[in-house]
């Protein structure tokens, strides 16, 4: 079945910075697109990035772009989020989907603080 | 960028009542590129309805989706228990992909 699962989370200062990777399993990583979709504590959902299957063709949101960067190893079935720069606002619960139907395969998330 | 307009912001219903969400964009989703999912608090979201109207795999044929352009809505037969949740419409259309603020459906 397929398995998306997320670590690297944690607390950071503002201007600091994280890196969080997404473990695929269950399916065939290098042909599907993937994402990072982020929620704020009590907020919505907010599209952050996404990466096409051989990670060429990226987009990042205006509001992390310049500071965030996604990318993928498909030998080792992983997608990655580097934060830099981090703000408080970016304080939320990172997940990663994959992009097929929308996205019809979330992992639970990895939580982000972003607190002095 | 396209925004996604949910209505109403909360449905309070009972267990086997219908239940009516609605999504609206500002500019019209073209091919039908809108999607629906479930989220339960603690949870990821679970994608229900993707194409405006397709079920997506394993959800029950009480959640059904229709509309198109920019008008959008998401109907439940009949509640369960376990439908108490929030529904957030998303368009796929371009980029970036928005999502709506959300509907919470509560008892």
């Amino acid at each position: 079945q397929v398995q998306l699962v997320e670590s690297g989370g944690g607390l950071v200062k503002p201007g600091g910075s994280l890196r969080l990777s997404c473990a695929a399993s269950g399916f065939t990583f290098r042909d599907y697109y993937m994402s990072w979709i982020r929620q704020a504590p009590g907020k919505g959902l907010e599209w952050v990035s996404h990466l096409s299957f051989s990670g060429n063709t990226v987009s990042h949101a205006d509001s992390v772009k310049g500071r965030f960067t996604i990318s993928r190893d498909n030998a080792k079935n992983s997608l990655y989020l580097q934060m830099n720069s981090l703000r408080a606002e970016d304080t939320a619960v990172y997940y990663c989907a994959r992009r097929h139907l929308s996205h019809d395969y979330w992992g639970q998330g990895t939580l982000v603080t972003v607190s002095s | 960028e396209i925004v996604l307009t949910q209505s109403p912001g909360t449905l309070s219903l009972s267990p086997g009542e219908r239940a009516t969400l609605s999504c609206r964009a500002s500019q019209s989703v073209s091919s039908s590129y809108l999607a629906w999912y479930q989220q339960k608090p603690g949870q990821a979201p679970r994608l229900l309805i993707y194409g405006a109207s397709t079920r997506a795999t394993a959800i029950p044929d009480r959640f059904s989706g229709s509309g198109s352009g920019s008008d959008f809505t998401l109907t439940i037969s009949r509640l369960e228990p376990e439908d108490f949740a929030v529904y957030y419409c998303q368009q796929y259309d371009s980029s970036p992909r928005t999502f709506g603020q959300g509907t919470k459906v509560e008892i």
